[in-house]
């Protein structure tokens, strides 16, 4: 049971918009900032929002992200068939002094 | 170009030891907090052990005990001392920088397996 939850799985068709939420609580989500990463199958995870809704350089546009009281969500726009991926938020946690992770979201491009 | 290498996964009985490295290049090493990341088979991704420039160290609740991390900066390594190693440990562990943007880039990741 993971301290931040994320559905386990969602789809979309290419170019539709799709989103993925991430619950957590006062001392995670609620009071600090939220990290989304990507991971392609069989590769390592790859940073892909910071801040809350921060993209880093080569990161495209079509990814966003938004926080909003104890939950975050990460947008996908223009979906295309290489945003098939897991993908998992992330936020410090102050009451466990530690980095927490949610379950992860399987995006199944239709 | 900035590059995480990480060794010494392998298999170990249930009780056992091992001990990871990951070896840095491409950015001031020192000047950076380091981070072990696991990744069970199937399964998503759980923060186990991170160290602050200053040599402060924090981890996972399940780990703490049992796991030690450290660096040495003049090597530019990052290391996880895992001791009494159970089968929940069995994963995939990744070194990862971290700074105010998050975890980024992560290594390829070594390969524990406790099994007997």
């Amino acid at each position: 049971q993971s301290v931040l939850t994320q559905p386990p799985s969602a789809s979309g068709t290419p170019g539709q918009r799709v989103t993925i939420s991430c619950s957590g609580s006062t001392s995670n989500i609620g009071s600090k900032s939220v990290y989304w990463y990507q991971q392609l199958p069989g590769t390592a995870p790859k940073l892909l929002i910071y801040n809350n809704n921060q993209r880093p350089s080569g990161v495209p546009d079509r990814f966003s992200g938004s926080k909003s009281g104890t939950s975050a969500s990460l947008a996908i726009t223009g979906l295309r068939s290489e945003d098939e991926a897991d993908y998992y938020c992330a936020a410090w946690d102050a009451s466990l002094s530690g980095w927490v992770f949610g379950g992860g979201t399987k995006l199944t491009v239709l | 170009e900035v590059q995480l290498v990480e060794s010494g996964g392998g298999l170990v009985q249930p009780g056992g030891s091992l001990r990871l490295s990951c070896a840095a290049s491409g950015f001031t090493f020192s000047t950076y907090d380091m981070h072990w990341v696991r990744q069970a088979t199937g399964k998503g991704l759980e923060w186990v052990s991170g160290i602050g420039t200053g040599g402060e160290t924090y981890y996972l609740g399940s780990v703490k005990g049992r796991f030690t991390i450290s660096r040495q900066n003049a090597k530019n390594s990052l290391y996880l001392q895992m001791n009494s190693l159970r089968a929940g440990d069995t994963a995939v562990y990744y070194c990862a920088r971290g700074d105010s943007i998050g975890f980024a880039p992560w290594g390829q990741g070594t390969l524990v397996t406790v099994s007997s």
